[in-house]
């Protein structure tokens, strides 16, 4: 039972590529997220998704896309890197409303 | 604007001490608040709370919620080096059709032997 995959561990962009995070999860969950993380800033939520084909806005969007064609992928998309965007990124994802996030393991994500 | 305000931001405890970290919220659409302990990499859940008053226990951990006040709290008794970690709160929002979850600062926790 993989639980929630993120792939990769590591990247290293120049500013303006463009990549996409991967994230994919094998429970069935209905709900799937994106957060990145940085130093005294905990964890800040990008965007989310309660269901295939229906995505939304959390607090920091600025610069990613998303979507959610399938239950079980949920990729972030960087369209123009930019040092700003340098942090730790977490998928997680739910079984339903009520229940507890999964976390992946992370995406270390360095622009330079 | 929802928040979720975590505190103390760190503490550095020894070893057999207790410790109360501390978790207020305001958000619109509150459904539960959640605990997660962060070591070196993806967080793991540690307490999910939805009724005021009733302490959930794990071991040396406890936690209950006070939705009148709005505030959750974390206690760890008998410390140990491996507690190290950041405390993540969450709160889950949402009225119906959708939901989500939003995350404190976390406090980081150092337990010295």
């Amino acid at each position: 039972n993989a639980g929630v995959t993120q792939t990769p561990k590591f990247q290293v962009l120049k500013t303006g590529q463009s990549m996409t995070l991967q994230c994919a999860q094998d429970m069935n969950h209905e709900y799937m997220s994106w957060y990145r993380q940085d130093p005294g800033m905990g964890l800040r939520l990008i965007h989310y998704s309660v269901g295939a084909g229906i995505t939304d806005q959390g607090e920091v969007p600025n610069g990613y896309n998303v979507s959610r064609s399938t239950t079980e992928d949920f990729p972030l998309r960087l369209l123009s890197a930019a040092p700003s965007q340098t942090s730790v990124y977490f998928c997680a994802s739910s079984r339903t409303r009520g229940s507890p996030l999964h976390f992946g393991n992370g995406t270390r994500l360095t622009v330079t | 604007e929802d928040k979720v305000v975590q505190s103390p931001l760190s503490l550095v405890v020894h070893e057999g001490d207790t410790v109360t970290l501390n978790c207020s919220y305001e958000v619109t659409n509150f459904r539960s608040l959640l605990w997660y302990k962060q070591e070196k990499k993806a967080p793991t859940f540690l307490f999910m709370l939805t009724s005021s008053g009733i302490e959930k226990k794990s071991g040396r951990l406890s936690s209950i919620l006070d939705k009148k006040e709005l505030f959750s709290i974390l206690n760890i008794t008998a410390t140990q080096t491996g507690d190290s970690a950041i405390y993540l709160c969450a709160v889950e929002k949402g009225a119906s059709g959708t939901y989500k979850y939003i995350f404190g600062t976390g406090t980081r926790l150092k337990v010295l032997a």
